[in-house]
């Protein structure tokens, strides 16, 4: 069966830092790989997703980039973290949605705190 | 521009009232839709799409082409459907997988 991990689960960051977070997905090949933050009143915006190693879409300019150096690795960089990058990030995985009717799968998600 | 509408960030609800949420689209083309859940302290999942036509937790929606809406309903609310709740479309074709700001749900024993 195919399972996400997602760490760390939280982390506190001094306000210009650099970010790594890492997402790894098991039992699957050639995913779609997803980054979301997760705020109050703002939903769950989609940062960035990938459907290959090396492709990346963004889709918000902000103080973020992502990475997908292996088929089933995603990481979400800074590197400078600002107060406002806090939140809850989440990483999700999908088969390909350009054939239809494909949940997407979630992982635990990251409390980050910039202090 | 594609987007999806979820108006009402939070509904509070007593136990055992109907709960509606709602959902209006703006995509070209025909999406399928879904309905995602975040349990407190539990993943999003998915609760239940619209190409299956099933009750889930006693959930249902259904897709309105001409009013490009996928409102999820339930005809007596629990305790246990307090979540937060999103909608997202999918659009054969396209891998963006976007979701709407969703709808804090509170059930009121």
């Amino acid at each position: 069966s195919q399972t996400i991990h997602q760490w760390p689960a939280t982390l506190v960051q001094p306000v210009g830092s650099p970010l790594s977070l890492e997402c790894t997905v098991e039992g699957t090949s050639n995913p779609n790989l997803y980054w979301y933050r997760q705020a109050a009143g703002r939903g769950l915006q989609l940062l960035f997703y990938s459907v290959g190693i090396g492709q990346i879409s963004s889709e918000v300019p902000q103080n973020l980039s992502a990475s997908r150096p292996q088929d089933r690795q995603f990481i979400l960089s800074s590197k400078k973290l600002l107060l406002s990058d806090s939140g809850f990030y989440l990483c999700a995985w999908s088969e390909r949605l350009d054939r239809g009717n494909t949940e997407a799968f979630f992982g635990q998600g990251t409390r980050l705190t910039v202090v | 521009a594609q987007r999806v509408t979820q108006p009402e960030k939070l509904l509070s609800v007593f136990k055992g009232a109907p709960v509606e949420l709602k959902c209006n689209y703006s995509y070209s083309g025909s999406p399928e839709l879904f309905w995602y859940v975040q349990y407190s302290r539990q993943r999003l999942q998915l609760l239940l799409r619209h190409i299956s036509r099933e009750s889930i937790k006693g959930f249902t929606a259904d897709l309105n082409k001409g009013e490009t809406s996928f409102h999820l309903k339930k005809p007596f609310a629990q305790e246990e459907d307090s979540a937060m709740y999103y909608c997202a479309p999918n659009v054969y074709g396209n891998n963006r997988l976007a979701f709407g700001k969703g709808n804090q749900v509170v059930v009121i024993p």
